[in-house]
């Protein structure tokens, strides 16, 4: 089984600052890793995700998490936000095995509010 | 290409109704799940299907049954409402079975059970 911690469940920063998106997790096996946005009354967009290979993965708008293994974090980023980026922004697992089905584990969510 | 439909996006029940949150869609996906969103607690997986004629259960199943007699609708039907059951479900859908794909999310169902 895995699990998903996003320790913030708030971030508050100013428009053209950077931000950081903290996620950890835990896993018995090998994972793939996935960050998704969510905007006021949508549904989940993808962001970026791992799978394997370079340990940094550019996303879309702006967006790159780094792979940690030995910390077990994937680390969402972006140098400079804009006020279209608040929103609320999930980290979720799923496991390598074949045949396992695409079951995702979620962190509990991170809401990113970019104030001017 | 509509991708993931969800109907409806608002319904309000009273406890011990029954219904049904539809799920359809279009891409040809063989996986399809549901999960329901609560304040504080993330997505959490409900039922899934890695193809037509196979479900299986997530993380919290109870008071849910699903069936999956095509490809392209996954249906989820609350026997007995209950107030725990107030939440916005998300169905999604993705392409193969190996969990390297990402998931593809309908814009939510929000339900009140009153």
């Amino acid at each position: 089984a895995q699990s998903v911690t996003q320790l913030d469940s708030q971030v508050p920063v100013f428009e053209e600052a950077p931000v950081e998106l903290r996620c950890n997790y835990s896993s018995s096996v090998s994972v793939y890793l996935f960050w998704y946005v969510q905007y006021p009354n949508q549904g989940l967009q993808l962001l970026l995700k791992y799978l394997s290979g370079s340990t940094l993965v550019k996303g879309i708008n702006g967006f790159e998490a780094e792979f940690n293994k030995s910390q077990t974090s994937f680390h969402l980023r972006k140098p400079s936000v804009h006020i279209s980026d608040t929103a609320e922004y999930f980290c979720a697992v799923s496991d390598t095995i074949t045949g396992g089905g695409n079951k995702l584990t979620f962190g509990t969510g991170t809401q990113l509010k970019v104030e001017l | 290409n509509a991708g993931v439909t969800q109907t409806p996006k608002f319904q309000v029940l009273k406890t011990g109704q029954s219904m049904t949150l539809q799920c359809a869609q279009d891409m040809n996906h063989e996986y399809m799940s549901w999960y329901r969103q609560d304040p504080g607690m993330g997505l959490r997986l409900i039922h899934y299907s890695v193809g037509a004629g196979i479900t299986d259960q997530g993380e919290v199943p109870n008071g849910y049954n699903v069936s999956r007699s095509t490809t392209e609708d996954f249906p989820l039907r609350l026997l007995s409402a209950a107030p725990s059951q107030t939440s916005v479900y998300f169905c999604a859908s993705s392409y193969g079975r190996g969990g390297r794909q990402p998931q593809h999310f309908g814009d939510g169902t929000r339900l009140s059970i009153l």
